[in-house]
């Protein structure tokens, strides 16, 4: 069945440091891929998709790239700030009701 | 466009007791979802409506949880009764019946039962 396999955290930068977390993926066929983001306190966010093969999602300052021939969906940012401190979650490509434990970001000024 | 509302945000029980949590979707939103988030994890999908039509409820603890969207709108997760192990937030979520891929969360009711 489909699932990932997220880096874990906790992840502690410095602001304006470069971020990425790791999220490779398996699955049948090219289903949709998604980033999810939870500040403190609150619901979690779409932050970003990619539909399809090659496709970059993007919001925020933070992009992935749908690389099939690598089965990842790695997010990045090339300068975080300290409202970025969250948890961010890789949902399973093509059911993204089941998510995993999440990475949390500290970004310290 | 107003967001997922839910209610309440904080509930502190002992175990046994019972317990409800109400959300309120976006407006127009056909689809409602319930998840359980246990301190440190990601969310669980506990329930999922379409209208007031239940559409996946195989991780809902039926001999202890319910839920219902009786007129399609707002919905209604209880626990009764309550356990230790129930203690978490509850994220209320919903989508358009069109782009189910976009889910609009709730900030949730922490609930500890003690």
């Amino acid at each position: 069945g489909n699932s990932v396999t997220q880096m874990e955290g906790p992840v502690t930068l410095s602001e304006e440091a470069f971020l990425t977390i790791n999220c490779t993926y398996t699955a049948t066929g090219y289903p949709s891929l998604f980033w999810y983001v939870q500040y403190p306190g609150e619901g979690l966010q779409l932050l970003l998709k990619a539909t399809k093969a090659d496709d970059k999602g993007s919001n925020k300052g933070f992009e992935a790239t749908y690389r099939k021939e690598t089965t990842s969906f790695h997010l990045e940012k090339g300068s975080v700030q300290v409202s970025d401190s969250a948890v961010y979650f890789c949902a399973p490509p093509g059911n993204q009701f089941y998510f995993g434990t999440g990475t949390s970001l500290t970004v310290i000024p | 466009e107003a967001g997922v509302a839910q209610s309440p945000r904080y509930k502190i029980i002992e175990k046994r007791q019972s317990v409800a949590f109400w959300c309120n979707p976006i407006s127009g939103h056909a689809t409602l979802y319930w998840y359980q988030q246990i301190l440190g994890q990601g969310p669980k999908l506990l329930i999922q409506f379409q209208n007031n039509g239940v559409v996946d409820d195989s991780q809902l603890p039926k001999d202890r949880f319910s839920a219902e969207r009786l007129k399609g709108v707002d919905s209604t997760l209880k626990i009764q009764p309550a356990k230790l192990e129930d203690s978490a937030v509850y994220l209320c979520a919903s989508s358009d019946f069109y782009s189910t891929d976009t889910q609009y969360f709730g900030p949730g009711t922490r609930l500890t039962v003690l």
